[in-house]
């Protein structure tokens, strides 16, 4: 069935050290988005990818989609405190455009 | 812009009551809305794709008659916990897609409700 994994599960860092999280499709995605989600709040958007090997950057966060839109990666460069939160990527799939299929999400914890 | 509100943020509740959750889109119209349930440290789970003017998608496992949703307009979308038990505790997060075409992937999430069922 349509799934999206995602790891890891839990992410402890120091501050100034760099994260990825990583999400994987058995099957290809038509686009996949990532949301963050702060202790006690609720998701909010902060990307989408389309296209096969498409590369987003925001400041120290980096997006990337494969070329076979079967995975994706989130790489944040030299994490902050304020990082801290929980990063989910969801995914559709041809045939079901607003449906998103969730990944668990990573959990980045940053020691200042 | 994009603003999505819920309604109540949290609320306490008797095993065998009834709780109604409301979701809005403050700005914008939302032909869709997505209801999640959400346990401490997990991820989303989708419950049911309120479509307005129609009746709802629900996932698989989730009971259309325990799980009441109602999508009356393009702003407003509405979750009722029937006969709540304990078990029904949880975080539940509505969230809306803009009907606007160029927009319509991004989903835009209320804050989320708390139900706790004594």
């Amino acid at each position: 069935g349509q799934q999206v994994m995602q790891i890891p599960q839990y992410q402890h860092v120091q501050e100034g050290e760099d994260f990825t999280t990583y999400c994987n499709s058995s099957t290809t995605l038509s686009n996949i988005q990532w949301y963050k989600q702060r202790p006690g709040g609720h998701p909010v958007f902060l990307i989408q990818l389309v296209k096969s090997g498409e590369v987003k950057k925001q400041k120290r966060l980096t997006f990337q989609f494969g070329e076979a839109k079967k995975n994706s990666s989130l790489h944040i460069t030299a994490t902050q405190t304020t990082d801290v939160g929980t990063y989910f990527c969801a995914g559709r799939y041809a045939g079901n455009n607003r449906k998103l299929i969730w990944g668990l999400g990573t959990s980045l914890a940053v020691n200042p | 812009g994009a603003v999505v509100s819920q309604h109540p943020s949290w609320v306490i509740c008797k095993s065998g009551t009834s709780v109604k959750i409301e979701c809005r889109s403050l700005d914008f119209q939302a032909t869709t809305m997505f209801w999640y349930r959400q346990f401490p440290k997990q991820s989303l789970m989708l419950m049911a794709t309120s479509n307005e003017g129609s009746k709802a998608t629900y996932e698989q496992g989730v009971e259309k008659d325990k799980f009441l949703i109602n999508h009356a307009s393009l702003t407003l979308s509405t979750l009722t916990v029937t006969s709540a038990h304990p078990e029904d505790s949880s975080f539940y997060i509505c969230s809306a897609s803009p009907t606007s075409s160029h927009s319509y992937n991004e989903q835009f999430f209320g804050p989320g409700t708390r139900l706790t069922v004594l």
